[in-house]
């Protein structure tokens, strides 16, 4: 059972440039949250999706903004990429359309360096 | 908002020593909270889930227990062993977002 996937691994985007990150959910998961988590810190929550809408967001820019597909694979982009947002992205499934008492679970991450 | 604090930011023990691992949040009305290990670079791996209404969790040399009133959690590893160093991040479940401590990056010393 393949948990939680994420791509890229690495990427090396310059000031301005847009990315686009990607996660496929653990199978059976319906649900998908972005973090963003910067170095020595521990994760933020970007946005969270469900039925392939955004159903909750953090405090983050409408630079951040994501997508939910039919599979409930998601993709997080953003636009006009500052220094700051060098990060490792991380992505987590879980099924609270079940119960919301589930466990989250989590991908390796995408780490991003903005130069 | 939700504050999770975690203390100590470092802790460094010789190997065979028990670690006992803090994690405080400002608001009670959580589901459920979760431990994770975290190494460099890499995902997270969770640990324990606790939910609201339990007191305790355990898993091998893991313990976990929660005392929600209070705003508390702790983690004891009973004796650490080098592979146990890594960051150990406690995360609170309140409305379907997990808000997260800075971590606690532990050393164990051969």
């Amino acid at each position: 059972d393949a948990g939680v996937t994420q791509s890229p691994t690495h990427l090396i985007k310059t000031r301005g440039q847009q990315v686009t990150l990607r996660c496929s959910p653990k199978s059976g998961h319906d649900t998908v949250s972005w973090y963003q988590q910067a170095l020595g810190q521990g994760p933020q929550f970007i946005f969270q999706y469900y039925e392939e809408e955004e159903r909750q967001r953090g405090n983050f820019p409408d630079r951040f903004s994501g997508h939910q597909f039919p599979n409930y694979s998601s993709e997080l982009n953003v636009n006009a990429l500052l220094l700051g947002d060098s990060a490792l992205y991380l992505c987590a499934s879980s099924s609270p359309s079940v119960t919301i008492t589930d466990t989250q679970y989590f991908g390796p991450g995408t780490r991003l360096t903005v130069l | 908002k939700q504050e999770v604090t975690q203390i100590p930011a470092a802790l460094s023990v010789p190997e065979g020593e028990n670690l006992v691992l803090n994690c405080s949040f400002t608001d009670s009305a959580i589901y459920n909270l979760q431990w994770f290990r975290q190494d460099p670079g890499k995902g997270l791996t969770s640990l324990l889930l606790i939910q609201s209404s339990q007191r305790e969790q355990t898993s091998g040399r893991l313990n976990a227990s929660l005392d929600k009133s209070s705003g508390r959690s702790t983690l004891y590893i009973a004796a650490s062993q080098p592979g146990d160093s890594a960051t150990y991040l406690c995360a609170v479940n309140g409305d379907y977002k997990l808000s997260f401590g800075a971590g606690t990056t532990v050393t164990v010393r051969a």
